[in-house]
């Protein structure tokens, strides 16, 4: 099971918003709205941001949403702040019955 | 409030073996499944098995299978991942997370294996 494909870092100012990208193919993302986001700081165990494509878990703040559109599923961060800086990574259910992430990506902000 | 904790990493020769333990607190540990995942030093995370809440149906990556064996004892609300042939591929940190509508809302801090002769 290859490892989905994120882009390796994306950045923007505070304020803006900035979209991550998370492509798979017909067995995992594209066939599945089992997909999730985690938000991983320098040093911290992960945590989930997105469950279910869209959905977010209680507590996780409404500037940060997700889709999803064939293949790829997509994490965006809106009003950009810099308690956002960390590593983001995607994972989605897959037809084997096991689970995938991706390859994960760098939040910066400048 | 949901603790996970993990324990048994540590240092071991390439071919050696080890288990690791995750012990669970504050969430009734039988209804759940559970999963390992593993995150090499510096690199990203990596999806290593998943059991169901019975203990009855277990999956691994190609990359474990054979050579892992993910467990549960739902009297002592513990985690098992029985590590046997290890190699140097296999050094990371090994995280227990719960599964919730499938995805892991809860993760332990971790326990790092080092597989180094």
């Amino acid at each position: 099971q290859s490892a989905l494909t994120q882009p390796p870092s994306v950045s923007g100012s505070p304020g803006q918003s900035v979209t991550v990208s998370c492509t798979g193919t017909s067995s995992d993302v594209g066939s599945y709205n089992r997909v999730s986001w985690y938000q991983q700081p320098p040093g911290t165990a992960p945590k989930l941001m997105i469950y279910e494509v869209s959905n977010r878990p209680s507590g996780v703040t409404d500037r940060f949403s997700g889709s999803k559109s064939g293949n790829t599923a997509s994490l965006t961060i809106s009003g950009l702040q810099a308690e956002d800086e960390a590593d983001y990574y995607c994972s989605s259910y897959t037809s084997s019955s096991t689970f995938v992430f991706g390859t994960g990506t760098k939040v910066t902000v400048l | 409030e949901v603790q996970l904790v993990e324990s048994g990493g540590g240092l071991v020769q390439p071919g050696g073996s080890l288990r690791l333990s995750c012990a669970v607190s504050g969430v009734t540990f039988n209804s759940y499944w559970m999963h390992w995942v593993r995150q090499a030093p510096g690199k990203g995370l990596v999806w290593v098995s998943r059991i169901s809440s019975d203990g009855s149906t277990t999956t691994y990556a190609d990359s474990v299978k054979g050579r892992f064996t993910i467990s549960r004892d739902n009297a002592r609300d513990t985690l098992y991942l029985q590590m046997n042939s290890l190699r140097a591929e296999d050094t990371a940190v090994y995280y227990c997370a719960r599964q919730q509508d499938y995805s892991n809302d809860y993760w332990g801090l971790g326990t790092l294996v080092t597989v180094s002769s």
